[in-house]
């Protein structure tokens, strides 16, 4: 997986609670995303990130925050979990100017 | 939002056969496509990236080509064979933001033995 790691890989939540999920590289690739995965929709773009503390906004952003405060560490934060966040997050790095991203295994979250 | 369209959705295919399905984006502020094998279980990979009109890419029995100016690009198989199986997605990037890919829904390709 391209020396991307996601933490938890699978997580099960009560509704109302807060989550954390990380990713960390050691490519040290620029670029930095989280994706959802649902049936029907592919992949969608939640948050990425353009450098240390450079963040911005993807199509289905709401109710989720992001961080970058390392190069090689990019955290997504449910405040508060609902149960339509219930998805398969996978986690990107991309270096080149192409674009050509390389994704970590994934993270499954149920919140119940 | 960028509209990325893939057709069919799903696709059955004899092995030994070959087969083709599309991707379709917006024309207009393009700057890439992409294609990705995305095996149930395991993540996507990247299989090509293209920018220009006309561009021809082929890895193996593989093979993609992409016209900018009507907004398609086909992704071929030839004489598929059971590890084929997989979604295969396309990402178009505009050329403002090429850093940020919008996937279609994906072609789930099964190839049956």
């Amino acid at each position: 997986d391209a020396g991307i790691t996601q933490s938890p890989r699978h997580k099960v939540t009560e509704t109302g609670t807060p989550v954390t999920l990380r990713c960390h590289q050691t490519e040290n690739h620029r670029y930095m995303y989280w994706y959802r995965q649902d049936p029907g929709h592919g992949l969608r773009l939640i948050h990425y990130s353009y450098g240390v503390k450079d963040t911005d906004k993807g199509e289905v952003s709401d109710g989720y925050s992001v961080s970058r405060s390392k190069t090689e560490d990019f955290l997504l934060t449910l405040e508060s979990a609902t149960s339509s966040q219930t998805s398969v997050y996978f986690c990107a790095i991309s270096e080149d100017r192409l674009g050509i991203q390389y994704f970590g295994a994934g993270t499954r979250l149920s919140v119940l | 939002i960028l509209n990325v369209e893939q057709s069919p959705q799903s696709l059955h295919v004899q092995e030994g056969d070959s087969t083709n399905f599309t991707c379709s984006f917006p024309s207009s502020n393009f700057y890439a496509l992409h294609w990705y094998r995305w095996e149930t279980a395991k993540s996507p990979e990247a299989l090509f990236v293209m920018t220009l009109n006309g561009d021809e890419k082929k890895k193996g029995r593989i093979s993609a080509t992409l016209n900018t100016k009507e907004g398609y690009s086909y992704l071929y198989i030839k004489g598929s064979q059971p590890e084929d199986s997989a979604t295969y997605l396309c990402a178009s990037s505009p050329l403002q933001g090429a850093q940020k890919l919008v996937f279609g829904q994906g072609t789930r390709l099964t190839i049956n033995p």
